[in-house]
């Protein structure tokens, strides 16, 4: 039982440039986030999914697309990464509605230069 | 104003200290989270409160709910336990909102 895991941990892009963080969970949860964490802020929520093929945008989500093809996988895309989205990325899942807690993933270091 | 204030920002201790790290926050909420994160890592959630008290090992939390206030305690601290602290609230919209989190240092 992995729980949340999230690939790759680490990646350096170039402006312009685009790739796709891989969010994965074995718990069977309906809901799945994707957070961005900087210095001297909280989380922000960009997008969030509240069940296979559904998404929906967060307080942060210019920039960046989504997808939830299969219930287990939350993808996260940059089409064309900016020195803005340097950040490092949180994915998170929850079981429901009805449940509070919510289990987060190890996190990716993205630095676009 | 943010909805989620924690106190203090940064914070050092020598080992064997107690520590109380404070959140408020000014929004309705069902749910308050403290969570874990160590230098580099991920987040683990350390309690869950939607009210009273919770304690787990050396870790104490609690809640006011008419104050709008909860409290993370640590007694005995140990270098281990340096790491950032967040305090994340579910509101009554669903909606998780976090604190911009405590930098804890305990030093031998």
């Amino acid at each position: 039982n992995a729980g949340v895991t999230q690939t790759p941990k680490f990646r350096v892009l170039k402006t312009g440039q685009s790739m796709t963080l891989l969010c994965a969970q074995d718990m069977n949860h309906e809901y799945m986030y994707w957070y961005r964490q900087d210095p001297g802020m909280g989380l922000r929520l960009i997008h969030y999914s509240v069940g296979e093929g559904t998404t929906a945008k967060g307080e942060v989500p210019d920039g960046y697309n989504v997808s939830r093809l299969k219930k287990q996988n939350f993808l996260l895309g940059l089409e064309s990464a900016a020195p803005s989205q340097t950040s490092v990325y949180f994915c998170a899942s929850r079981a429901g509605i009805s449940y509070n807690e919510q289990f987060f993933g190890p996190g990716t270091r993205l630095t676009v230069l | 104003k943010n909805e989620v204030e924690q106190s203090p920002q940064n914070l050092t201790a020598q080992e064997g200290e107690f520590i109380t790290i404070n959140c408020s926050y000014s929004v309705g909420i069902s749910a308050l989270h403290w969570l874990q994160q160590h230098p580099g890592g991920g987040i683990v959630s350390l309690f869950m409160l939607s009210s009273g008290k919770k304690k787990h090992g050396r870790l104490i939390a609690t809640i006011n709910i008419q104050e709008k206030h909860s409290s993370l305690h640590i007694t005995a601290s140990h270098p281990r336990d340096s790491a950032v602290y967040i305090c994340a609230v579910r509101s009554n919209t669903d909606k998780l909102i976090f604190g911009t989190g405590t930098r804890l240092q305990v030093f031998p």
